[in-house]
């Protein structure tokens, strides 16, 4: 079994959908990681959060540390969204640990 | 800042032969790390660095990968000899404190062994 496991694997919405993606892990963390990797292959960080909620813009991710769980989701999704959405998580060895990915596809 | 600098961004190379990826972080960043991703296994950390000391090597896949830093500004990761199992997109990142903080993500180095 994988240590982090995100869901769905592949998720294809019409714009204007509210999205979730989700992120379950199995290991203890100091901080859990949300990225974004775009068609052209650069990655970006979103979030990053150990407890709560954080909101930029669109976006919104939260964590439960005792369920072990964090979602992202995207308000009024738009085609410009469309990447790989991949959830990390930060060991208590100071490695991160990642999730094979979310790949994301907004129809106009 | 720049970001991340990688070089070069695309690399082909024949089997047996030595590569060298270079990485330049963000300056003032305390932390470097070096990351493969491929179709198979997804990203994995290979190793990082704490002000240019290596603190975790555990992911580097064998005595034919080494990584340095020789300064603060400057990193190295060396595949020899290669073998067409090393394609793959090397990425470099960087951060000011780790775990607490956001990495900076380099554009990353597509590698291809024939």
């Amino acid at each position: 079994k994988n240590e982090v496991e995100q869901s769905p694997q592949n998720l294809t919405a019409q714009e204007g959908e509210f999205i979730t993606i989700n992120c379950s892990y199995s290991v203890g963390i100091s901080a859990l990681h949300w990225l974004q990797q775009h068609p052209g292959g650069g990655i970006v960080s979103l979030f990053m959060l150990s407890s709560g909620k954080k909101k930029h813009g669109r976006l919104i991710a939260t964590i439960n540390i005792q369920e072990k769980h964090s979602s992202l989701h995207i308000t009024a999704s738009h085609p410009r969204d469309s990447a790989v959405y991949i959830c990390a998580v930060g060991g208590s060895q100071g490695n991160l640990i990642f999730g094979k990915g979310t790949k994301l596809s907004v129809k106009p | 800042d720049a970001g991340v600098i990688q070089s070069p961004r695309h690399e082909v190379t024949e089997m047996g032969q030595e590569v060298t990826l270079r990485c330049k972080p963000i300056s003032g960043h305390d932390y470097l790390f070096w990351y493969r991703q491929t179709m198979m296994r997804g990203l994995e950390l290979l190793i990082y660095f704490n002000n240019n000391v290596p603190i975790d090597d555990s992911g580097m896949p064998e005595d034919r990968f080494s990584a340095k830093m020789p300064n603060a500004s400057f990193s190295t990761l060396k595949i020899q000899p290669s073998e067409p199992r090393d394609s793959a997109v090397y990425f470099c990142a960087s951060s000011e404190l780790f775990p607490d903080n956001e990495q900076f993500f380099g554009p990353g180095t597509r590698l291809t062994v024939l």
